[in-house]
């Protein structure tokens, strides 16, 4: 069975600090993963993924993450926050079959301080 | 380009009235689609996901039911809602890996 962890349900950061959100996962077969923002009362959007190839991806709004297999993680950074930054993100785990369905970690709430 | 619409976007329903959530998917075809549910401080839990119309596959028991009348229209159901039903509703489809959400509905059960 696959399963995600995110540690820290809430984290600060002033603005134009490093963002860094942890996420480590469990699967019996190569992951495909995944980062997604939400916003209040909104949908949610695709951040970035990793299905394979280079293990460091690029997303949008200047976010990356790392996919490093021996630790089982894949942390989203970004070098410099924005207060437009404050939402929520979730990782989330997939793999290669038919269904393709997403398990998602319980979350993480980034607040920006001015 | 794709799109996904879910609606309404908000719903206040009593304790054993009937719920029907409409989501439909444009610009695309054979989608797998997807209903999530997603309560107040907790993640997203996957409620039915569907490969194929009239092919359901249910992930937790529940209140609710799902339903793919047609390739790219996706339908959550209930005949009486309870106070836990209430939460914000998520449908996506995907293609590949990677799945696009619609904007959810918040179902407030009184």
């Amino acid at each position: 069975a696959q399963s995600v962890t995110q540690l820290g349900s809430h984290v600060s950061v002033s603005e134009g600090a490093l963002v860094l959100l942890r996420c480590n996962y469990s699967s019996s077969v190569p992951p495909y993963l995944f980062w997604y923002v939400q916003y209040p009362n909104q949908g949610l959007q695709l951040l970035l993924k990793y299905t394979t190839g280079a293990t460091l991806v690029k997303g949008i709004n200047g976010f990356e993450a790392e996919f490093k297999k021996s630790e089982t993680s894949f942390h989203l950074t970004k070098p410099s926050a924005h207060m437009s930054d404050a939402a929520e993100y979730f990782c989330a785990v997939t793999r290669m079959d038919s269904s393709y369905k997403l398990i998602f970690g319980s979350g993480t709430r980034l607040l920006v301080r001015p | 380009s794709q799109t996904i619409h879910q609606w309404p976007a908000t719903l206040v329903q009593p304790v054993g009235s009937p719920l029907s959530l409409e989501c439909t998917v444009e610009g695309t075809s054979n989608p797998n689609l997807y209903w999530y549910r997603q309560a107040a401080g907790r993640g997203l839990q996957l409620l039915f996901y569907s490969v194929g119309i009239g092919q359901i596959s249910s992930e937790v028991p529940q209140n609710l039911s799902a339903s793919r009348p047609q390739d790219r229209q996706f339908i959550l159901s209930s005949k009486k809602l309870l106070l836990s039903d209430s939460g914000f509703y998520l449908c996506a489809w995907s293609g590949g890996p990677e799945a696009f959400f619609g904007q959810g509905t918040r179902l407030t059960v009184v």
